[in-house]
């Protein structure tokens, strides 16, 4: 079972650069989640959407955009990375039924850092 | 959404059981307690959750006092595999798609 892939597992970027980041799930969960995660915190939400094509913003959203276009991957845009954006992402799905009585689970995460 | 008051460390051998307490004193009636691991930088492990009964699966187990205020982790036989950082989240479905809210956690080490 792969469960939640993201990819890439690391990437450095130069101030500026755009780039994406990919999750994908095998489980046809409808719920999925961006986490940011910097040193000495717990996670922080992105983004997060209720079903394809659908997205919304959670605690932390500037400087991120999101798509959903198919149910399996849900994509993190960063469109002019800051420094401030160096964090692991963490990303995670849930099937969204039972009324919160299903968990979430997350992929292994992506390290960037900006430069 | 209703805070978790974890300590921040504890000591545990190994082959001994490790209990990992957890305040959530403004939890409502709607909200889970969900149990989350970090090991390293890895992506949080589920664990476990309740509402309101005592739960045990393959990795854990979980007490719920009654007025639901607090709850316990219990590791039954921590192994060295065991040590990481615990998150006690309680969470409410229907804010912001049911997020998890992630605190300092307690940072559980088991010694040989």
């Amino acid at each position: 079972n792969a469960g939640v892939t993201q990819t890439p597992k690391f990437r450095v970027l130069k101030t500026g650069q755009s780039m994406t980041l990919l999750c994908a799930q095998d489980m046809n969960h409808e719920y999925m989640y961006w986490y940011r995660q910097d040193p000495g915190m717990g996670l922080r939400l992105i983004h997060y959407s209720v079903g394809e094509g659908t997205t919304a913003k959670g605690e932390v959203p500037d400087g991120y955009n999101v798509s959903r276009l198919k149910k399996q991957n849900f994509l993190l845009g960063l469109e002019s990375a800051a420094p401030s954006q160096t964090s692991v992402y963490f990303c995670a799905s849930t099937s969204g039924t039972g009324g919160g009585n299903q968990p979430q689970h997350f992929g292994d995460g992506t390290r960037l850092s900006i430069l | 959404d209703a805070k978790t008051t974890q300590p921040p460390s504890m000591d545990c051998a190994e082959g001994r059981a490790a209990n990992l307490p957890c305040n959530h004193s403004t939890i409502s009636g709607n909200e889970y307690v969900y149990w989350y691991r970090q090991i390293h930088s890895q992506g949080p492990q589920y664990i476990i959750h309740g509402l309101k009964n005592n739960e045990t699966n393959e990795m854990a187990s979980l007490i719920i006092t009654e007025d639901r205020k607090s709850s316990t982790l219990i590791l039954p036989h921590a192994t060295l595999r065991d040590t990481a950082v615990y998150y006690c989240i309680v969470r409410l479905f229907y804010n912001q798609g049911g997020k998890l809210i992630f605190g300092q956690g307690t940072e559980l080490s088991v010694k040989p």
